[in-house]
């Protein structure tokens, strides 16, 4: 059965004080690894995929990275508008993913 | 651009009844696949139409079934609603790719409460 287990359920952290998040999967045929971001009261926002071990990319202050068994984002100098509820997900078919829980980003300023 | 449109944002159930979602995808969007979220087990995958097929199916009950019209649309339907199927629904199409997997643009959700 596909698993994506995520870490830490929720994180608080200052502005400015760099963190990662971690998401560990196992998904048979992964064919990428997602993440997306969540606001409160809406649908999930895409930010990045992710199809081979050791691959990065980077948006504004968010850099994700993956290893055959798991993927971070880094998160470096936030600010208070990056928090949000981040999700990792792997995709096993074209459209269909599996969902870790999430991280309850909260950034104070 | 539009979004992903979905309809009614907000609905209230009883026990018993049934219920129908709705959902526009972007515009050449011709994969529309559906989530559930619930505080307890996150997001599950519901199915995946294209072009008027399902293409994929999630492990839910019978209850909970959808189709796809000619012009992409999409609705899900919910029979003999339970407790447990509070929840908010997820809408998301994508431009389908031959290899890899597809970038979803998801729907702001219809919240479904059960009484």
């Amino acid at each position: 059965e596909d698993q994506v287990t995520q870490s830490p359920e929720a994180l608080r952290l200052q502005e400015g004080e760099s963190s990662s998040l971690n998401c560990s999967y196992t998904v048979s045929g992964l064919r990428g690894l997602f993440w997306y971001r969540q606001d409160p009261g809406k649908g999930p926002e895409f930010l990045f995929t992710l199809y081979s071990a050791g691959e990065e990319k980077e948006k504004e202050r968010l850099k994700a990275t993956l290893t055959k068994k798991e993927s971070f984002l880094h998160i470096t100098a936030p600010k208070p508008e990056d928090s949000a509820t981040y999700l990792c997900a792997g995709a096993s078919g074209y459209s269909t993913l599996t969902f870790g829980k999430g991280t309850m980003l909260l950034v104070s300023p | 651009k539009a979004g992903v449109t979905q309809t009614p944002r907000y609905l209230i159930k009883t026990r018993g009844q049934q219920v129908t979602l709705s959902c526009s995808p972007i515009s050449g969007h011709r994969s529309v696949s559906w989530y559930q979220q619930t505080p307890g087990q996150g997001l599950q995958f519901l199915f995946e139409y294209f072009s008027e097929t399902q293409r994929n199916k999630g492990n839910f009950p019978g209850r909970f079934s959808g189709r796809q019209f000619s012009n992409s649309r999409s609705e899900m339907n919910v029979s003999t609603l339970e407790l447990g199927d509070s929840a908010l629904y997820l809408c998301a199409s994508s431009l389908d790719t031959v290899s890899g997997a597809n970038v979803l643009t998801f729907g702001a959700g219809s919240r479904l409460t059960v009484l």
